[in-house]
């Protein structure tokens, strides 16, 4: 069974830090790995989507990697914002199934 | 990004009663909606796949009796949670999904509060 292991579990960083996010997958045949952000109540929004024959993916200030061989993922924010603050997903799609990480919940300190 | 509803909101029932959740995609046709469950600090659980037309396969755990789950069209998802219990309280949230490879999108949630 998938499991999706993410690290470090909380983070607290002064504004304008640049900062990595990380995801660990034990399957590796994963059709699409996903980042969403949750924030405190909130539904889930969706940031960067990385199809498996995909290195990586940038929006904006986000950046995010795979790589299917050694089951990882990262994310990375540039010159973070207290905006930025939430908790972020990462979720790997198996057979249209969906597995996710437990979160990283992120503090931008102004 | 595709919009995907849900409603309620947010529901306080009384224990016994059952409550249902609507998901509807609003600018899509989803074949799958996923059902997922969130306890306090806790990832997403995900308790049922929802087929348009078929029974919805549970994961293990998941009483199919106490949440029953009906896919009536390609934008309707409903899940009832009958005889609700004080442990029931959670965050319900749905998903849309078009197909292997591709974006799931996610409700808002449902934030159901059993006295």
């Amino acid at each position: 069974k998938q499991e999706v292991t993410q690290i470090p579990a909380a983070l607290s960083v002064p504004e304008g830090e640049n900062l990595v996010l990380n995801c660990s997958f034990t399957d590796s045949a994963i059709y699409n790995l996903q980042w969403f952000r949750q924030d405190p109540g909130k539904g889930l929004t969706s940031l960067l989507l990385i199809q498996s024959s995909q290195r990586e993916q940038t929006s904006g200030r986000l950046n995010a990697s795979l790589d299917k061989s050694s089951g990882r993922s990262t994310l990375y924010i540039a010159a973070s914002q207290p905006g930025d603050s939430a908790t972020y997903l990462c979720a790997v799609e198996n057979f249209n199934k969906f597995y996710f990480g437990s979160g990283t919940k992120l503090n931008v300190k102004p | 990004g595709a919009v995907v509803s849900q409603h309620p909101s947010r529901v306080i029932c009384k224990s016994g009663t059952s409550v249902k959740i609507e998901c509807r995609s609003l600018d899509f046709q989803a074949t799958t909606m996923f059902w997922y469950r969130q306890f306090p600090k806790k990832s997403l659980m995900l308790m049922a796949t929802s087929n348009e037309g078929s029974k919805a396969t549970y994961e293990q755990g998941v009483e199919k009796d106490k949440f029953l789950i009906n896919h009536a069209s390609l934008t309707l998802s409903t899940l009832t949670v009958t005889s609700a219990h004080p442990e029931d309280s959670s965050f319900y949230i749905c998903s849309a999904f078009i197909g292997s490879g591709y974006e799931q999108y996610f409700g808002p949630g449902t934030r159901l509060t059993v006295t």
